[in-house]
């Protein structure tokens, strides 16, 4: 069974810096792109950022561009989404998503989410 | 950027009617590249459909896509209880605002 456990979300002051992990199992990680897709409340989806299988390619969606860093362990399973200078528009609950066989963009698994909050 | 626009934004049902929920895009991508999820409170979101008419393993034939750009259409056949939620439109990296399916 494909599993995705996100961790790491917590309280944070604007400005401040999080670190989001991502543990997959169930399937052969290095062989597929993984995702993050958030939801602020009362909000829809929202497209964040993605690495490719081997860790070489990233993209980060405009809204937190130069506040992202995204990496992977291939011999872990596990990704982590570096996310720095954080505003109260980046409250959410940030999703960690498997890419799949039939294209980058399906996401056929889902983490449970970790919820993210900017305050002061 | 691909804009999606889904319509209506909200959708009052009884279980037994058909549903039809439409997505929009601002821009054909090629290869009828769309897919369909299913959002409940609480759930993590659920793929129904990719290349805008192949479902997703285990889903139910009841849920059917089609269309090609830009315009898209996800069908429920006959609705059920289990199906009230939020539905999503998605091209790439853009999501749609989606549709909420409510109990009337």
């Amino acid at each position: 069974e494909v599993q995705l456990v996100e961790s790491g979300g917590d309280l944070v002051r604007p400005g401040g810096s999080l670190t989001l992990s991502c543990s997959a199992s169930g399937f052969i990680f290095s062989n597929f792109g993984i995702h993050w897709v958030r939801q602020a409340p009362g909000k829809g989806l929202e497209y964040v950022s993605h690495i490719s299988s081997n860790g070489r390619s990233t993209y980060y969606a405009d809204s937190m561009k130069g506040r992202l860093s995204l990496s992977r362990d291939n011999s872990r399973n596990t990704v982590e989404l570096h996310m720095s200078s954080l505003r109260l528009e980046d409250t959410a609950l940030y999703y960690c998503v498997k890419g799949s066989p039939w294209g980058f963009y399906y996401f056929d698994s889902w983490g449970q989410g970790t919820p993210v909050t900017v305050s002061s | 950027e691909i804009v999606l626009t889904q319509s209506p934004v909200t959708l009052s049902l009884s279980p037994g009617e058909r549903v039809t929920l439409s997505c929009r895009a601002s821009q054909t991508v090629s290869g009828n590249y769309l897919a369909w999820y299913q959002h409940k409170p609480g759930q993590a979101p659920r793929l129904l459909i990719y290349g805008a008419s192949m479902r997703a393993p285990g889903i139910p034939d009841r849920f059917s896509g089609s269309g090609s750009g830009p315009d898209f259409t996800l069908t429920i056949s006959r609705l059920e209880s289990e199906d009230f939620a939020v539905y999503y439109c998605q091209q790439q990296r853009a999501f749609g605002g989606g549709t909420k399916v409510e109990m009337k």
